[in-house]
């Protein structure tokens, strides 16, 4: 069973216009989340991430937010630049793991010009 | 440049015959950790070691070994290679710090006949 789901496998989206990519878990025992970015023939690389004692974190034009009681997190790209096509991941740690990371199966992110 | 450097990039091989894909990274991390990346799963850690002559297992750990006898390097051994462990693979690294953002390798993929 999948503890962390990334449920869209691709989205389209117009240069320019706000990209949403969503992430939903079931531990309740996750305190930290990661997203990462994936290009082809590369490993991911870090983005943004977020503490489970925020429910919002911003770097520039990532932004990625976090419903606990919901157990879903968003990440929020504004504006879209064709450098954003990528595979987007979603990872989770829990409490009780310094290191080990829970990951979703990404979402593919394609940027219409 | 900081990196984390795997070899080969990508591999052909036959059931039952021997490999070791190698790992290393120049950053002077303690933590090193391998995964596995399948279709609509994800990425999945094999193994992971907090440091020198420091290794445990992952989530899929079977029929795959590894060894931590220098800092910079991870070799991934397979001893016997099976055709369900052709896939995608990544070995990433980080400080030994709750939430340090791991850094990936370009990965190897491995073909197994």
């Amino acid at each position: 069973d999948q503890q962390v789901k990334q449920n869209s496998p691709s989205l389209s989206v117009q240069e320019g216009r706000i990209s949403i990519l969503n992430c939903d878990y079931t531990n309740s025992m996750f305190d930290y989340f990661l997203w990462y970015k994936k290009y082809p023939a590369e490993g991911p690389t870090f983005l943004i991430s977020i503490s489970s004692i925020k429910d919002k974190n911003e770097d520039g034009r990532f932004t990625v937010f976090l419903n606990k009681s919901a157990k879903h997190l968003s990440l929020h790209i504004v504006p879209s630049q064709p450098g954003d096509s990528a595979v987007y991941f979603c990872a989770a740690k829990a409490m009780d793991s310094n290191y080990q990371l829970i990951w979703g199966a990404g979402t593919k992110l394609i940027i219409k010009p | 440049e900081a990196q984390v450097t795997q070899n080969p990039r990508y591999l052909i091989t036959v059931t039952g015959k021997k490999l070791t894909v190698t790992c290393s990274q120049n950053m002077n991390h303690e933590y090193m950790s391998w995964y596995r990346q399948d279709p609509g799963l994800g990425l999945r850690q094999i193994y992971y070691s907090m440091n020198v002559e420091v290794t445990d297992k992952g989530d899929v750990p079977e029929g795959y070994k590894v060894s931590r006898k220098e800092k910079r390097n991870f070799p991934l051994i397979l001893e016997s290679p099976s055709p369900n462990q052709t896939s995608l693979y990544f070995c990433a690294s980080s400080f030994a710090l709750s939430n340090q953002p791991q850094h990936f390798g370009d990965g190897t993929r491995l073909s197994i006949l």
